[in-house]
């Protein structure tokens, strides 16, 4: 069945980095643009970036931009976000989501179940 | 950037009563809106997507409409699985894709 796992989840230091992945099973995921959305503790849903299906085009909530990166490996099915100078604020869930457009973002029609960044001292 | 604006931010309903959810964009998204439905502890899944249509294997008693900047999502007759937080996204102008605060639909 169609699945996304995330993993790369825990806790960091401000400053420091964390790299996250999303192994994709059960779809052609060559074939679909893919986002990373968060969720702060208690708090609703943030767009994080999108990756379009072949890699070459990227795009950052302005939150994030300059210091996270999404990319993708189409050849072991893997989404990353590696994300650096982290700051307290980027304490969240964090999301998988494959995107229903893959040149262009739409909705997201299916998620992972997310793994858990605490950036604390 | 285009900003979604929920209400109610709660809804209290009893089972088997209709739930309206609504969803106002700050300039229009045309029909490019998505529902989505988020159980404590769970990620988020997709309900209805083009503002209207409904997801693989969502049930008929939800359904969604407008287009411009007023959306509805509409529980018919709501099931003990459907107390959960709902969420709109629009994906007409982006980045960013932007999400509403979401609505708690909680037993009355």
């Amino acid at each position: 069945q169609v699945q996304l796992v995330e993993s790369g989840g825990g806790v960091v230091q401000p400053g420091r980095s964390l790299s996250l992945s999303c192994a994709a099973s059960g779809f052609t995921f060559s074939t679909y643009g893919m986002d990373w959305v968060r969720q702060a503790p208690g708090k609703g849903l943030e767009w994080v970036a999108y990756i379009w299906y072949d890699g070459i085009n990227k795009f950052y909530a302005d939150s994030v931009k300059g210091r996270f990166t999404i990319s993708r490996d189409n050849s072991k099915n893997t989404l990353y976000l590696q994300m650096n100078s982290l700051r307290a604020e980027d304490t969240a869930v964090y999301y998988c989501a494959r995107d229903a457009g893959g040149g262009s973002h739409y909705y997201m029609d299916v998620w992972g179940k997310g793994t858990t960044v605490t950036v604390s001292s | 950037e285009i900003v979604m604006t929920q209400s109610p931010a709660t809804l209290s309903v009893s089972p088997g009563e209709r739930a309206t959810l609504s969803c106002r964009a700050s300039q229009s998204v045309r029909s490019n809106l998505a529902w989505y439905q988020q159980q404590p502890g769970q990620a988020p899944r997709l309900l209805i997507y083009g503002a209207s249509t409904r997801a693989t294997g969502i049930p008929a008693r939800f359904s969604g409409s407008g287009s411009g900047t007023e959306f509805t999502l509409t529980i018919s007759s709501l099931q003990s699985e459907d107390f959960a937080v709902y969420y709109c996204q629009q994906y007409n102008n982006w980045p960013p894709a932007t999400f509403g605060q979401g609505t708690k639909v909680e037993i009355k």
